[in-house]
């Protein structure tokens, strides 16, 4: 079953631009990850923020994460088209080893 | 290091037949995770394994099962394959099990069942 739900489920902006994707959970959580899905193929981890951490940088990543409100965000800034890709928040199982996905944002950046 | 592997990286396979696919996990990592991704469904868990052990697994039916071997490298088996069966399989490994942020995936097997 889906935990988390991405919004919006596509995004198309100019190279330049910041995109903003939101992700909705459903129960508590210890931490939220982000990935990133080049055209079908494999995932790569971008940035984790855990429940005590409100904001959370890395390059041009922002994560930010609302317990209260069971979502979170995640801003590129100064997109590139290197950036076109699906976006992918991520929560922990009860277990603790597996990964529950939300649907995804397809974020398209062109030139 | 080499990353994580999967073979084949694309497969055809006809309703009714069976499929094997293989991980093989970064060199030291001893946890493998499955994935299925969909259109429909999205990202699912199947199953992880952990020093030849499945630890957890996820809502699939019978027909979804897997192993590990002892050099960590994980096959997963589906049978009686069905149209829904169509999907990108991914594998991920780490080194723990339980720290699903260290995991590394690989590039995927697309499967596609006609």
């Amino acid at each position: 079953s889906q935990q988390g739900e991405e919004d919006p489920q596509a995004l198309s902006i100019q190279e330049g631009e910041n995109a903003t994707m939101n992700c909705s959970y459903k129960t508590s959580i210890n931490n939220l990850q982000w990935y990133r899905q080049n055209s079908g193929r494999g995932l790569v981890h971008l940035i984790l923020i855990r429940s005590n951490e409100r904001e959370k940088h890395s390059g041009r990543l922002r994560v930010t994460l609302d317990t209260s409100k069971k979502s979170s965000s995640l801003l590129i800034t100064a997109s590139r088209a290197a950036d076109t890709a699906s976006y992918f928040c991520a929560t922990d199982d009860q277990a603790g080893t597996a990964l529950i996905f939300g649907k995804g944002t397809t974020l398209s950046v062109s030139s | 290091k080499a990353g994580v592997t999967q073979t084949p990286r694309y497969l055809i396979k006809t309703r009714g037949q069976q499929v094997t696919l293989s991980c093989s996990p970064i060199s030291g990592h001893r946890s493998v995770s499955w994935y299925q991704q969909t259109p429909g469904q999205g990202l699912q868990f199947l199953f992880e394994y952990f020093s030849e052990t499945q630890r957890n697994k996820g809502n699939f039916p019978g027909r979804f099962s897997g192993r590990q071997f002892s050099n960590s490298r994980s096959e997963m088996n589906v049978s009686t394959l069905e149209l829904g069966d169509s999907a990108l399989y991914l594998c991920a490994s780490s080194f723990h099990s339980g720290r699903t942020y260290e995991q590394y995936f690989g590039p995927g097997t697309r499967l596609t069942v006609t």
